[in-house]
């Protein structure tokens, strides 16, 4: 595609259910990034993929979240038993190799309610 | 692990002026340093980045400059326009095979 993009747009899900989140990123990109970013913060580290491989998952705020890479292309990030914590824009970057320009997607506004 | 930290957490300007954001890393085989701007409720955008085999680089009105030794970057904007205001944020990574760690953000404030 001709970016990065990322699904649902926005997403209301009540306190204790299971989420999903999108993430396409540009075709042939091997590098894939999840970031956090609630209002008015920085850009938190979550997990990285080179191909469906993730070297990094340091980011992971805890056990609830996980993610995975299929085919080298597709990913989805999946939150647990969501809290009101959880809540923040939920972005999805990719690139050709680990140094080189990361495009972001759009990004996913998760609500917890 | 790379550490990024990233400072003012806001600056303000005038119209005109320039601007000066300043980051240091942690980790010493870092050598790629991107720069990101971010508008309200918009996706993060690369403005400029620089390798660790330069020490400056420079854009119309925008440029970065990489101290190795000292472990700092800088990203300076020119003749700065209400347009520049944004969330500006640094970052850095290892050649292959690690991810990049972003500063906190700065906010920048241009006023007309």
């Amino acid at each position: 595609g001709a970016g990065v993009s990322q699904s649902p747009s926005n997403k209301v899900t009540e306190k204790g259910k299971d989420v999903e989140l999108r993430c396409d990123p540009i075709s042939g990109h091997t590098a894939l990034y999840w970031y956090r970013q609630s209002l008015g913060q920085g850009l938190e580290f979550l997990i990285y993929f080179q191909g469906n491989s993730a070297p990094d998952k340091s980011g992971l705020p805890s056990d609830r979240f996980s993610a995975e890479r299929t085919g080298g292309s597709v990913s989805t990030l999946t939150i647990q038993r969501t809290q009101q914590e959880d809540s923040a824009v939920y972005l999805c970057a990719s690139s050709l190799v680990e140094d080189t320009e990361a495009f972001f997607g759009q990004g996913t506004r998760l609500t917890v309610v | 692990g790379e550490n990024v930290e990233q400072h003012p957490s806001t600056l303000s300007v005038q119209e005109g002026d320039s601007a000066v954001i300043k980051c240091t890393y942690s980790d010493s085989a870092s050598n790629y340093f991107p720069w990101y701007k971010q508008e309200l409720g918009k996706r993060p955008q690369l403005i400029i980045d620089i390798r660790s085999n330069v020490g400056e680089k420079k854009d119309q009105r925008i440029a970065v400059t990489l101290n190795k030794t000292a472990k700092h970057f800088s990203l300076h904007i020119t003749e700065t326009q209400p347009e520049d205001s944004a969330v500006y944020f640094c970052a850095a990574s290892r050649e292959y095979g690690n991810k990049l760690v972003f500063g906190a953000g700065t906010i920048l404030r241009v006023k007309s």
